[in-house]
This record gives structure tokens, sequence and C-alpha cells, in this order.
């Protein structure tokens, strides 16, 4: 069955520098992958999207690549801050809409 | 600014009782869907929905159902709950191009069954 893995271990780094997340599947060749962004207690909100034909995607101080050999993709925040302190879900999507989550990394910045 | 909404953010329920949870959309989205969220296991899809009175199962969908008589409506409905059924029960919506657009998230609903 289709699965997705993302870091378990929560990300502890310093503000200034780049964090970088990562989120491999297996049995699956996704057309689209997306990342979103999760504060305790809040639904999660959409970041950035990139399709299978796209190798890397930018928005502002964030940076997704999709390996579609290695069944990879990473989410990379640079000069990382405080704010950015929450939880960040892979999704890939499936036919019709249906996304399949990982279980998320929680990414802690300290100042 | 779009906006889905979740009718209780906390909800606390006796086994048994039939429990119904309600989310609105106003973005005029045609899709749907009903997840819940328990640590360690991500977001589970339980039920979504692709047009009115339109319903299909999700990943999850034992001791669920679901109703959609309205566009903008999709309700969750737990038709005898149990302790297991105990999580956060989050609703998304999307637009048309099914695969590629993002889900817009309500707040969530965080359900205690005891």
């Amino acid at each position: 069955s289709q699965k997705i893995e993302q870091n378990s271990e929560a990300l502890n780094i310093q503000e200034g520098k780049t964090a970088t997340l990562t989120c491999n599947y297996t049995n699956y060749s996704p057309a689209y992958l997306q990342w979103y962004r999760q504060d305790p207690g809040r639904g999660p909100v959409f970041l950035l999207l990139i399709r299978e034909n796209e190798k890397e995607k930018r928005k502002e101080r964030l940076k997704v690549t999709f390996d579609t050999t290695l069944k990879q993709s990473l989410f990379h925040i640079t000069a990382s801050q405080p704010a950015d302190s929450a939880t960040y879900l892979c999704a890939l999507a499936r036919w019709g809409g249906k996304l399949i989550f990982g279980q998320g990394t929680e990414l802690s910045v300290k100042p | 600014d779009v906006k889905v909404t979740q009718s209780s953010r906390y909800l606390v329920k006796r086994t048994g009782e039939k429990v119904f949870l309600e989310c609105v959309q106003d973005m005029d989205h045609e899709n749907m869907f009903w997840y819940r969220q328990d640590p360690g296991l991500g977001l589970r899809l339980i039920y979504f929905s692709y047009d009115v009175k339109m319903k299909e199962k999700g990943d999850i969908p034992e001791g669920y159902s679901v109703s959609r008589e309205k566009k903008e409506r999709f309700s969750l409905i737990l038709e005898s709950a149990s302790t297991n059924q105990t999580s956060m029960y989050l609703c998304a919506s999307t637009g048309q191009d099914r695969v590629a657009y993002e889900q817009y998230f309500g707040p969530g609903t965080r359900l205690t069954v005891t």
C-alpha cells in the first residue's frame, strides 16, 4: 500500500539557519506533492505544491524539491525564524483530489 | 478571505450517543473532505464528497457516515460514538481541479468520547 514517511523526530535549529525536512514515499507515483504548515490546535495551511515534472519550487524563504527517482521531497526554510516553529506535513495527491498525508515533522527554531 | 468553519472547537460526548459535526465553506468549492488526526498517525481520510448528495468512502469510514444536502455544507455523523473515536476532526474543501488544488482546512473539532 502507499506509504509516506517524514522525520518522526522533532527538528531543532538555531534562528538564521536553514531547516531541511524530508518526505519519502513508496508504492506510489504521485503527479503532485504538497506541503502544509500546522500550528498547535489549528488546521493545516497550504504552503507549496510541486508537480512531478518540476524539480524545484520556491516561494519567498521556502524551497521544495521533488525527486521522483528517489521518491523523495525536501522542504527547506532558509534564514529560519522562531515564527517558523510548527509542524510541517507533506501530502501526495491521489486521484480525485484526495491527499495522503505524512505524520508531520515538528520544527522548533530557537532564538 | 476564504473560510472553512466547523460547528464546534471542543465537544464531549458519551459512548453510544449520536454525534453530528458540521462543516461550512464559503468558497463555492465542489469537493469537501473529513479527516481525523491522531498522534503518530497523521491525517486519515474518513469520507469525501465531489458534489451535492455525492459521497465516497475514504480510508477509514467504519463507524461514520456523511451528509451533503447543500454545496457549502458537509456533515460527519457518528451513529453511535465510541471511545476509539476520540480524536481531532478536520474538514477541508478544494476547487474543481481535484488533483492540483490545495485543500483549505477548518480549525478542527476536538472530540472526546467518554
